[in-house]
């Protein structure tokens, strides 16, 4: 298995309060991910990042922020969380230097906004 | 805009027998192509993919069949196994155009195989 470590595992807030996510990985890969899932929608990517300090959007990122300061953590916030953010959230990484190379996937953190 | 779609949420069959799982996508700019599968209260697994230069890529009880003309790809597995039962997600990638490796997924669809 990958060595993906999201943390916390669950956790219950209430709007307005920040909240971060954290993703750990061992590997020593660039490319890391964080995605939501949603009933109906599949996964959604909400932002990315290539490198230490280097992050982009994904399609769903209105609400999100991220940073990456080390190669191996990359953390995904919530300024202000809304009930609408209330979802299970999905860290993956990916390595290899080709586009078409697999994403693995941490375990997931289920985020419910009260 | 769905560019990747799972039109059937859930799939039952029986052990033995042949699962195919159908995932249609609208965009022209994907060129591989792959499949997930999740169990409850885990990550997605990689489990298959293929690039858009092939027609067919196999792994054991696994095969992926992608139809360019079509632009639907379709998830064989045989024979069937009760382990088998999660939610299989497809994706979209688009290598040529972008290196990040972003994908496109699925809804999912959810498979029950009965012992």
């Amino acid at each position: 298995d990958a060595g993906i470590t999201q943390s916390p595992r669950h956790k219950v807030t209430e709007t307005g309060t920040p909240v971060t996510l954290r993703c750990h990985q061992t590997e020593n890969h660039r490319y890391m991910y964080w995605y939501r899932q949603d009933p109906g929608h599949g996964l959604r990517l909400i932002h990315y990042s290539y490198g230490v300090k280097d992050t982009d959007k994904g399609e769903v990122s209105d609400g999100y922020s991220v940073s990456r300061s080390k190669t191996e953590d990359f953390l995904l916030t919530l300024e202000s969380a809304t009930s609408s953010q209330t979802s299970v959230y999905f860290c993956a990484i990916r390595g290899g230097l080709e586009g078409n190379q697999p994403q693995h996937f941490g375990d997931g953190t289920r985020l419910s906004i009260l | 805009d769905q560019q990747v779609k799972q039109n059937s949420p859930s799939l039952s069959v029986q052990e033995g027998r042949i699962s195919i799982l159908n995932c249609d996508y609208t965009n022209s700019m994907f060129d591989y192509f792959l499949w997930y599968k999740k169990y409850p209260a885990e990550g997605p697994t990689f489990l298959i993919s293929i690039s858009s230069i092939k027609d067919k890529n196999e792994d054991g009880r696994f095969t992926v069949f992608l139809n360019k003309s079509a632009k639907h790809l379709s998830l064989h597995i045989v024979p069937s196994q009760p382990g088998d039962s999660a939610v299989y997600f497809c994706a979209g990638g688009a290598r040529y155009s972008s290196n990040t490796g972003k994908l496109i997924f699925g809804q999912g669809t959810t498979l029950q195989v009965k012992p």
